[in-house]
């Protein structure tokens, strides 16, 4: 059972445009939200991330929302550039483990 | 400073063999992940470590074994390999407090025929 839900699975955007990707978890015990970004052949790397005390975190173009009464939280790319195409993973930690959505497979377009 | 570093990159298997991945670390972290990833499966957590000398279960422990006998170093175990452990694996670490940053290796590509 997927404890952190992904959508979309795959999403192409115009570069200048806005790429939005969501999550959703049931678990209330989660207390920490990173978002990863893989690019092909390469690990996973933190891109950004939330405690569920926060309802918005910023850093340059990448925007994680987070709304925990509804138990959601997106990441928002502004100004999408060729260079971010990439697979995004979405995860939650409680417990010592982190838990990851199925990713979101990004391509901008030039 | 090397990161997480992964051995080999690349292993093809028969079904029924046996190998061991090799993670090490020189961040001198607490905690130490192992996981696979499949496509439309996102990362799934095999076992995870919180010290030398400890292991725990993670999401789909089954068919494979873990050791971490120095802080540095987390090892992989597949006793009898199958083909559905075909996967990319990759070892992650992070310091030891509450859902610090985990710095992933470079994965390990294996296909058992």
């Amino acid at each position: 059972q997927q404890q952190v839900k992904q959508s979309p699975q795959s999403l192409i955007v115009q570069k200048g445009g806005i790429s939005i990707i969501n999550c959703a978890y049931e678990n209330t015990a989660f207390d920490y939200f990173p978002w990863y970004q893989q690019f092909p052949g390469k690990g996973p790397a933190l891109l950004i991330a939330i405690r569920p005390d926060v309802s918005e975190k910023k850093e340059g173009r990448f925007t994680i929302s987070f709304n925990k009464s509804a138990k959601q939280f997106s990441l928002h790319i502004m100004d999408s550039q060729p260079g971010d195409s990439a697979t995004y993973f979405c995860a939650a930690f409680t417990g010592n483990q982190f838990y990851f959505g199925t990713g979101t497979s990004l391509t901008v377009i030039p | 400073n090397a990161g997480v570093t992964q051995t080999p990159k690349f292993r093809v298997l028969k079904t029924g063999q046996s190998m061991t991945l090799l993670c090490a670390q020189d961040m001198n972290h607490e905690y130490m992940y192992w996981y696979r990833q499949d496509p439309g499966m996102g990362l799934r957590l095999i076992h995870y470590s919180v010290g030398e000398g400890t292991t725990a279960k993670g999401e789909v422990p089954d068919g494979y074994n873990v050791s971490r006998l120095k802080k540095q170093n987390f090892l992989l175990g597949l006793e009898s390999a199958a083909p559905s452990q075909t996967s990319v694996y990759f070892c992650a670490s992070s310091a030891l407090r509450q859902g610090a940053e985990q710095y992933f290796g470079p994965g390990t590509r294996l296909t058992v025929t």
